[in-house]
């Protein structure tokens, strides 16, 4: 499976302001996506993000809140925009690889917002 | 009705006990089946896909019933490492999976 690594660990930001995650896939991948964790909860996907072309939502989210990049098939970005305490939670960027549909998980950014 | 469900447990189980947890599903589309373990503030790690024949990776075995829309995970002499949450994941409409709350697990010796 691929080695992911995500930046930042973790972060303690203020209400208001704006966190970029990135997201770093050792090799090639067919698809890359985001979801988060709320505390005592499963993970929801939050987007598709799509190389060289706007990522897809899932219902509920959206780009202003979460823009996303991804400029190449090794690597994408998350922000949370204008954050609020209810962001608090773990994002985590997930690939999956041609021809199968298993994903793999990055070891997750803990936000909280104070 | 939720996408996924399962029960929350806690499962207690001594340890060389056998486990069973289920999973039911709501989108028969679905095409793609998985049992995940995530343990305490860690990201999931996959266990293993299950297939429509059922598999068997050692201790663990998974099966899947199509009709009745449900996967199930089966531990065989359980060991305290097999404590954890294990979350059960399907594709969906979208490319991405739909994950279950998870059962969480805890072996006691």
């Amino acid at each position: 499976s691929a080695v992911i690594s995500q930046k930042p660990s973790r972060d303690i930001c203020q209400r208001g302001t704006s966190l970029t995650i990135q997201c770093q896939v050792d090799s090639q991948v067919t698809m890359m996506f985001w979801y988060r964790q709320q505390p005592g909860q499963s993970l929801t996907l939050i987007a598709t993000a799509n190389q060289g072309s706007e990522a897809t939502y899932e219902s509920g989210f959206v780009i202003d809140k979460f823009p996303i990049s991804r400029p190449n098939l090794t690597f994408s970005t998350l922000t949370v925009s204008n954050m609020s305490p209810e962001d608090s939670s773990i994002y985590l960027c997930s690939v999956r690889t041609s021809g199968t549909y298993t994903q793999y998980f990055g070891p997750g950014t803990r936000l909280t917002v104070l | 009705r939720k996408e996924v469900e399962q029960d929350p447990g806690p499962f207690n189980v001594p340890e060389g006990a056998t486990v069973a947890f289920n999973c039911t599903y709501s989108n028969s589309a679905s095409q793609s089946f998985f049992w995940y373990r995530q343990d305490c503030r860690k990201e999931p790690k996959l266990l293993m896909s299950v297939y429509s024949s059922g598999n068997e990776d050692g201790r663990f075995t998974a099966q899947l019933n199509r009709a009745s829309q449900y996967i199930s995970l089966l531990i065989r002499d359980s060991k305290l490492s097999d404590s954890a949450t294990y979350l059960c994941a399907v594709t969906g409409g979208a490319d991405g999976l739909t994950f279950g709350k998870g059962t969480h697990l805890i072996i006691q010796p």
